[in-house]
C-alpha cells in the first residue's frame, strides 16, 4: 500500500520566518496531494492541494510544490504568524482517488 | 453549500458498553464517506470508507463496524467498547475529485 513519510515531526520558527514541511510517498500512480491544518481540539481543515499535472500552487502566504519524479511534495509558509501554529498533515490519494493516506503530522510552533 | 454534522460532540462510556456515532451530510449527492480515529497527539487513522449505500470498506480489523443506511448517513458502531477505543472520531465526505472535508468530530472517552 501507499507509504507517506512527513518531516519534520516538530518545527519551531520565529514570527516572520518561513516554514517548510516535506512529504515523500511511494506510489507513482498517486495524483492528488492535499495539505490539512488542524488547530488544537478542532477538525482538520483543507488549506491547499495540488494535482499531478501541476508543479506548484500558491495561495497568499502558503504554497505547495510537487516533484513527481522524486515522489515528494512540500508545504511552504512564508511570513509566519502566531495563528499559523497548528498540526499540519499531508496526504496522498490512492484507490483511484477514493482514499487518502495521511502523513504522521508536523507540529508547527510560531514564536512571537 | 455542503455541511457535515456529527453527534454527539462528546461521549463518556464505560468499558463493555455499546457505541453508536452518527454522521450526516447535506448539500451533495452520493458522496464518499469516511470514518477516521485520532488518538491524543497522533495522526489520522482511516477506519472505514464507503463509496455508496451498503458499500463499506474496512481498513483496520477491530471491534468497530460501520453502516450506510442512506446516501448521506454514515454510522459507526461497536457492541463492546475497549479502553483503546478512546479518541477523536472524525467523519469526512468527499467526491470523485478527491477533496475530503471533515466533520466537527466526536470526542470519545472510554472509562
Amino acid at each position: 500500500g501507499e507509504n507517506v513519510e512527513q518531516h519534520p515531526s516538530t518545527l519551531s520558527v520565529q514570527e516572520g520566518d518561513s516554514a517548510v514541511i516535506k512529504c515523500t510517498y511511494s506510489d507513482s500512480a498517486s495524483n492528488y496531494f492535499p495539505w490539512y491544518k488542524q488547530e488544537l481540539g478542532k477538525r482538520p481543515q483543507l488549506i491547499i492541494d495540488i494535482r499531478s499535472n501541476v508543479g506548484e500552487k500558491k495561495d497568499q502566504r502558503i504554497a505547495v510544490t510537487l516533484n513527481k519524479t522524486a515522489k515528494h511534495f512540500s508545504l511552504h509558509i512564508t511570513e509566519t504568524q502566531p495563528e499559523d501554529s497548528a498540526v499540519y498533515f499531508c496526504a496522498v490519494d490512492m484507490e483511484y482517488g477514493n482514499k487518502l493516506v495521511f502523513g504522521a503530522g508536523t507540529i508547527l510552533r510560531v514564536k512571537s | 453549500s455542503q455541511t457535515i454534522h456529527q453527534w454527539p460532540a462528546t461521549l463518556v462510556q464505560p468499558v463493555g458498553s455499546p457505541l453508536s456515532l452518527e454522521c450526516t451530510v447535506e448539500g451533495t449527492s452520493n458522496p464518499n464517506l469516511y470514518w477516521y480515529r485520532q488518538a491524543a497527539g497522533r495522526g489520522l487513522q482511516l477506519l472505514f470508507y464507503s463509496v455508496g449505500i451498503g458499500q463499506i470498506s474496512s481498513e483496520v480489523p477491530q471491534n468497530l463496524s460501520a453502516s450506510r443506511p442512506q446516501d448521506r448517513q454514515f454510522i459507526l458502531s461497536s457492541k463492546k467498547l475497549l479502553l483503546s477505543d478512546s479518541g477523536f472520531y472524525l467523519c469526512a465526505w468527499g467526491l470523485a475529485d478527491y477533496e475530503q472535508y471533515f466533520g466537527p468530530g466526536t470526542r470519545l472517552t472510554v472509562t
